[in-house]
């Protein structure tokens, strides 16, 4: 039983192209993340929503929008996709707030050509 | 707003040795500190975390950490390290509120070599 799963697990796509990325937490988990991990590893958070509600919305370009349809799943849109969004992208869930444990997914690696 | 700074972004180490991974941090308030741990191709996983109390805190696979407030610090150590600890540490850091998120350090990449 994945307590965190996200599809695609790769994605590779053409500049210009509209994307989604979906996660899904099975843990009863109140609050869900959206990470972005570069090439070099660095990882930064994107959103967050506690109980289908934006909670941080950090710097993000507005070609990325997050969409929780209920409080197990938080998928993430990207439109108009440059070849700055390659990287790998996490999804994570928390009980409630960021003090307690986050359980990630197992990534999306998205490729923009 | 807070900060992590890790010391040293690739750490070797041979298969048996003391496993020493800096962490240093900045928060204006009492921090909620945590060690993931990155194995290639996975998602992040806890190793420990510390909140209030233990200043020594003990978690998963042999590994743990001491909070020393004085020098803003989060070390994680492991005595004896073992082939199967190769992979990405991060270090990160809360301030506890529920808006705030989770900072991350830039991670550390751990070798060990036989």
């Amino acid at each position: 039983d994945t307590a965190v799963s996200q599809t695609p697990k790769y994605l590779v796509t053409q500049m210009g192209n509209d994307k989604s990325i979906k996660c899904e937490q099975n843990l009863g988990h109140d609050t869900m993340y959206w990470y972005k991990q570069d090439s070099k590893k660095f990882l930064k958070i994107m959103f967050s929503y506690n109980n289908k509600e934006l909670i941080i919305n950090e710097t993000v370009p507005n070609r990325f929008s997050p969409k929780s349809p209920d409080k197990a799943h938080l998928n993430l849109h990207i439109n108009s996709l440059e070849l700055g969004d390659s990287a790998v992208y996490f999804c994570a869930s928390s009980q409630r707030a960021a003090t307690d444990t986050q359980y990630f997914g197992p990534g999306t690696r998205l490729t923009v050509l | 707003a807070q900060s992590v700074t890790q010391l040293g972004s690739h750490v070797s180490v041979s298969e048996g040795a003391l496993v020493l991974l800096r962490c240093n941090y900045s928060s204006s308030v009492p921090p909620y500190l945590f060690w993931y741990v990155q194995y290639p191709n996975q998602g992040l996983q806890l190793l420990l975390k510390y909140t209030t109390g233990a200043t020594l805190v003990k978690g998963i696979n042999g590994f743990e950490a001491e909070f020393k407030k004085s020098e803003t610090s989060f070390h994680l150590t492991k005595p004896s390290a073992h082939m199967s600890d190769a992979a990405e540490y991060f270090c990160a850091v809360s301030e506890g509120s529920g808006n705030t998120p989770l900072v991350f350090g830039k991670g550390t990449r751990l070798s060990v070599i036989a």
